[in-house]
């Protein structure tokens, strides 16, 4: 069975562009979480899509941005990037329903940097 | 404002022995805990879980205590083999707040020595 997927693994971009980063979840999965970890920082949660719909958001401004398509991919999208925007992003991917105790599965990140 | 904590950024424990990493929380509406290890360029990988009306978990080689009054848990790994070296993240979930948002600490790395 195959893992959540990132692309790009690499992403460098200047401040002020965009990224958009992306993020195929475990077949079945209808959850996709999405984290950011800066250097010397824990995991810091910034987004979960459900059905295709934002359910949660963690404390990132809004030009942190994503979205779910209806085959359960997602998406993230930065504007205006920002040099401390520079990180390892994750997503992760559980099954439908089941409430907190679901088991989130990782993706092996995208690192940006943004210059 | 760190909700969960882990003091020790490395471990370096001996194969065969057991290794005992910590974690603290803050927040006292944390209901759910878990641990992910994670290698170099992965992501982190589902270790092992404990409900808040639970004190103990095992799973192999693998056993997580909470205390509760403490806010405090911690994974045991015994013996210890020199493919756990990781790190190792502690995280924790609040459903009450909005559902399956996990806060996770800073992460420990151990190093398991032949």
């Amino acid at each position: 069975e195959a893992g959540v997927t990132q692309s790009p693994t690499h992403l460098i971009k200047t401040r002020g562009q965009q990224a958009t980063l992306r993020c195929s979840p475990i077949s079945g999965h209808t959850s996709v979480y999405w984290y950011q970890q800066a250097l010397g920082l824990g995991l810091q949660f910034l987004l979960w899509y459900d059905e295709g719909e934002e359910r949660n958001r963690g404390n990132f401004p809004p030009r942190f941005s994503g979205r779910q398509f209806p085959n359960y991919s997602s998406e993230l999208n930065v504007n205006a990037l920002e040099l401390e925007d520079s990180a390892l992003y994750l997503c992760a991917s559980s099954l439908p329903g089941q409430g907190a105790t679901d088991t989130q599965y990782f993706g092996p990140g995208t690192r940006l940097t943004v210059l | 404002d760190q909700q969960v904590k882990q003091n020790s950024p490395s471990l370096s424990v001996q194969e065969g022995r057991i290794s005992i990493l910590n974690c603290d929380y803050t927040n006292s509406m944390f209901d759910y805990f878990l641990w992910y290890k994670k290698y170099p360029a992965e992501g982190p990988t589902f270790l092992i879980s404990i409900s808040s009306i639970k004190d103990k978990n095992e799973d192999g080689r693998f056993t997580v205590f909470l205390n509760k009054s403490a806010k405090h848990l911690s994974l045991h790994i015994v013996p210890s083999q020199p493919g756990d070296s990781a790190v190792y993240f502690c995280a924790a979930s609040d459903f009450t707040g909005g559902g399956n948002k996990l806060t996770f600490g800073t992460g420990t790395q151990l190093k398991v020595e032949l």
